[in-house]
């Protein structure tokens, strides 16, 4: 059974670098076909997608924000991790790690975690 | 980038009813879309994948159709636990897109 669990601040400063955690289980990155990816939500709006890395090491990232973006594999097997520079009020959202399969869609979510920006 | 466009943002229905929710793709996209229902403070859940294919435990009043551009889907006799968000997804090519969701709500 494949789950996932972010982790990270709830409270950042304008300006400040935001580094979540993404944990998970029941596959292995390293395995062909499988993916980890990023997606937020800002209150009462979409989704948007952030990024992704693959079990191949490519990573893919929204053109709106690739400056800002970073997601890398964690220290562990089981882990990603994705940076956000620079951030702002309107980055305020809650932040969905993902898992894709084979159809590179979106098939198992972690349960989220809202990141407020603030000073 | 490949836009989705979502129709309509809101919709009121009764229980019974049954209701159709549109995603129109600004190219086409073959099957690579899915479609994925929102509960207030919930993770999405996908209900459908490949357009078409139902996701396992999902139930089968839920119904998805459609290639290339224009993709529909349809819930054929909704029930109390169907009021919620549904946003498409469009992931035939980077950026992947989402549309902007559809409320649907208690007449």
């Amino acid at each position: 059974q494949i789950t996932l669990k972010e982790s990270g601040p709830t409270l950042v400063k304008p300006t400040q670098t935001l580094t979540l955690t993404c944990t998970f289980s029941g596959f292995s990155l390293s395995t062909s076909g499988q993916h980890v990816g990023w997606i937020r939500q800002s209150p009462g709006k979409a989704l948007e997608w952030l990024a992704l890395i693959s079990w191949d090491g490519d990573k893919r990232y929204s053109p709106s924000l690739k400056n800002r973006l970073t997601i890398t594999k964690g220290t562990s097997e089981n882990h990603v991790v994705l940076s956000m520079t620079n951030m702002d009020p309107v980055d305020t959202a809650t932040y969905y790690c993902t898992h894709s399969g084979a159809l590179k869609d979106f098939d198992y979510w972690g349960q989220g975690t809202l990141v407020t920006v603030s000073s | 980038d490949i836009q989705m466009t979502q129709s309509p943002s809101s919709l009121s229905a009764s229980v019974g009813d049954r209701v159709t929710i549109t995603c129109r793709a600004s190219q086409g996209i073959r099957d690579d879309l899915a479609w994925y229902q929102q509960k207030p403070g919930k993770a999405p859940k996908r209900l459908i994948y490949a357009a078409s294919s139902l996701q396992s435990g999902v139930p089968s009043r839920f119904s998805g159709s459609g290639s290339g551009t224009e993709f529909t889907l349809t819930i054929s006799s909704l029930q109390p636990e169907d009021f919620a968000t549904y946003y498409c997804l469009q992931h035939n090519s980077y950026p992947p897109a989402f549309g902007q969701g559809t409320k649907l709500e208690i007449k």
